[in-house]
């Protein structure tokens, strides 16, 4: 099983929806969760972190299920300018390192 | 957050050429990683490099194929050597945040080997 795991998409959504990619990791002991946005040709950028309690950053909100070893990212009201890869990041390897893993990225289309 | 910049931002080699890769950040810090990126493909890490001690490698990359530098907090290295066209693709260094881990990533450097 990878360590951190992403459905790779596309998700080809129109203007206006909203959409919802999940991601999953096998280390129970990670503790740190994150959303990054890669644009084509482009270095990743933070999104936002991840927090136990869920987290809102305007159309976005992430969501972490330590039970079920999961975070989610939702995308609320599309727009075209959301097309990019989201990457699931999480920090903290067997062991106690903070090495960060990325999964390998779910790319979003946003069409008119 | 950190200001990251990478020299060159891309490059077209020879075969059995080595290339290095200047990564200069605007504030010190400890943690600082170098990781490829083949087109379409995620991240993937090849080293950790700490100042002061050798870099850590990740399974399948050595010390002999991408030798690192950390001479100090703000600067690092990595060569590419004796390149091949398997070893074409996006280098990207990072930094990690010190209070909260959030990476900081530099614009990568596009290096092409023909």
């Amino acid at each position: 099983r990878k360590e951190v795991e992403q459905d790779p998409g596309p998700f080809n959504v129109p203007e206006g929806a909203t959409v919802a990619f999940n991601c999953t990791y096998s280390n129970s002991a990670s503790q740190s969760f994150f959303w990054y946005r890669q644009d084509c040709r482009k270095e990743p950028k933070l999104l936002m972190s991840v927090y136990s309690s869920g987290n809102e950053d305007g159309r976005f909100t992430a969501q972490l299920n330590r039970a079920s070893q999961y975070i989610s990212l939702l995308i609320r009201d599309s727009k075209l300018s959301d097309s990019a890869t989201y990457l699931c990041v999480v920090n903290g390897r067997p062991g106690g390192s903070y090495i960060p893993t990325f999964g390998r990225g779910t790319s979003l289309i946003v069409h008119p | 957050s950190a200001v990251i910049s990478q020299k060159p931002s891309r490059d077209i080699c020879q075969r059995g050429t080595s290339l290095t890769i200047q990564c200069q950040v605007d504030s010190q810090v400890t943690m600082m990683f170098w990781y490829r990126q083949q087109p379409g493909q995620s991240l993937t890490l090849i080293a950790t490099a700490n100042q002061g001690s050798e870099a850590t490698y990740e399974s399948g990359f050595v010390i002999d194929k991408f030798p690192i530098s950390r001479p100090n907090l703000t600067f690092s290295t990595l060569t590419v050597s004796n390149m091949s066209p398997e070893d074409s693709s996006i280098y990207l260094c990072s930094v990690l945040g010190t209070s909260t881990y959030e990476q900081y990533f530099g614009p990568g450097t596009r290096l092409t080997v023909t």
